[in-house]
This record gives C-alpha cells, structure tokens and sequence, in this order.
C-alpha cells in the first residue's frame, strides 16, 4: 500500500515568491495534518483536517501561510510570500479516526527560501 | 494542556546491547495514546509503537517495547540487541481525548549506535 505521498521533496525558492506543497494521504484516511519542523522549535502542527474541514488551525503561523483539502485524496499547503525564516521541513501526516488513530507521515518537503 | 518530556537530548549505545530512552508525560485526560517515532538522518517519521493508556500489557514491536508506568506517567521505550541501523532521532508523543487527534511530541533524543 502506498504510504502518504508529498511533493515536491526540495523546494529552493527566492524570498517573496508563492510555494505550494502537496499531499496525498493514505487511501481512506479521513484526517490529515501539516507539520512544520525546526532545529529551534521540533515539529509544530501547523493545521489539521478531518474529512476534508479545517478543525484546528491555530498553527499556522501569520496569514502568509494557508491549506486546503479540497477531496479526500489531496491537500495544499501554501506560503505567500515567502520568506527565509519559513525554511523548514514540511510534513504531511494522515491517520484513521479509529482505534488508535495513529499517524503515518509522509517523506517531508525540505524548503529552502533563500 | 498536555505535555510531553524526553529529558536524553543524546544517547549512546553499543551494538547488540539494550537501550532505554525515556519520556515522561503530563496529562488531565483519562483516556490517551502514547506513541514513538523513529527519524532517520533521511529525514522521514516512522511510527514505532503505540501504547493506549487503558492496556494492561505494555506494547510490544519486534526489538521495541514500551515501559508503560501509568502511575508515574511515564513511556520509556526499550530498544533490545541494538542495530546500527537504529541510530536515529526518536520522538515521544501523545494523544489525549479532547475529541481531536492531535499530537503533543517531545523534543526527541539522539540515539548513537556504535560497532
């Protein structure tokens, strides 16, 4: 089965440019999560979705920064404009509301905004 | 809140030996889920193990296990006969029953197998 899908891996982009990331979640998973990760402050979660609606959004640093899930199977996340200290490591995650709701990650999309 | 602390920030192991990495956690809610991830220098999480707060057996995964001391509220998680392979980052982290699914990770801990 494949597993969470994002793209593109690397992104290298100039300050004030659109960056928009994708992500496929695993095949009948109906929550799905964006994480920013950082040497200074770890993983955050940026925002979190259950059957394709923002639920908590309390991450998402500054207006700059927006998601959607437009379908079960797809979700955006998009920063613009971008600037330096947005360079991270984005992950996706998806998980199944049941049992134990564990959360499978996606392989991350390393941002660079020089 | 919900709070999660792994007080290793590096540890180092030999080959073939067991290692315990701890994490301890602060919760209000009765019902949770522990969990650990393993990051590689690759870059992605993998899920390791889960431990739900009502199971009376501690988890187990092949060479992981978890120490699950609820009174404590503690969630060591045990690496027995280590492999080179296992040198990675490995993170803690908890999910209450606020009715979100959200995770609380800890800031992780280095984990050095040597020859």
């Amino acid at each position: 089965d494949a597993g969470v899908i994002q793209s593109p891996r690397h992104e290298v982009t100039e300050m004030g440019q659109e960056v928009t990331l994708r992500c496929k979640p695993i095949s009948g998973h109906n929550s799905l999560f964006w994480y920013r990760q950082t040497m200074m402050r770890g993983l955050e979660l940026l925002i979190y979705f259950n059957n394709n609606v923002p639920i908590d959004d309390s991450g998402m640093p500054e207006d700059r920064f927006s998601a959607k899930m437009p379908n079960a199977s797809f979700s955006t996340l998009k920063i613009q404009p971008s600037e330096p200290r947005d360079s991270a490591v984005y992950f996706c995650a998806s998980s199944l509301d049941r049992d134990q709701e564990t959360q499978y990650f996606g392989p991350g999309t390393r941002l660079l905004v020089l | 809140a919900q709070k999660i602390t792994q007080t290793q920030p590096g540890m180092f192991v030999q080959e073939k030996e067991a290692v315990t990495l701890d994490c301890t956690y602060d919760t209000s809610d009765q019902s949770y889920g522990l969990f650990w991830y393993k990051q590689p220098s690759s870059g992605e999480m993998i899920f390791l193990i889960y431990q739900g707060s009502y199971d009376e057996q501690n988890a187990t995964e092949g060479r992981y296990s978890l120490n699950f001391q609820k009174a404590r509220k503690s969630a060591n998680l045990v690496i027995s006969a280590s492999q080179l392979g296992d040198s990675a980052m490995y993170f803690c982290a908890m999910r209450g029953s606020s009715g979100y699914s959200t995770l609380t990770f800890g800031k992780g801990t280095m984990l050095l197998v040597s020859p």
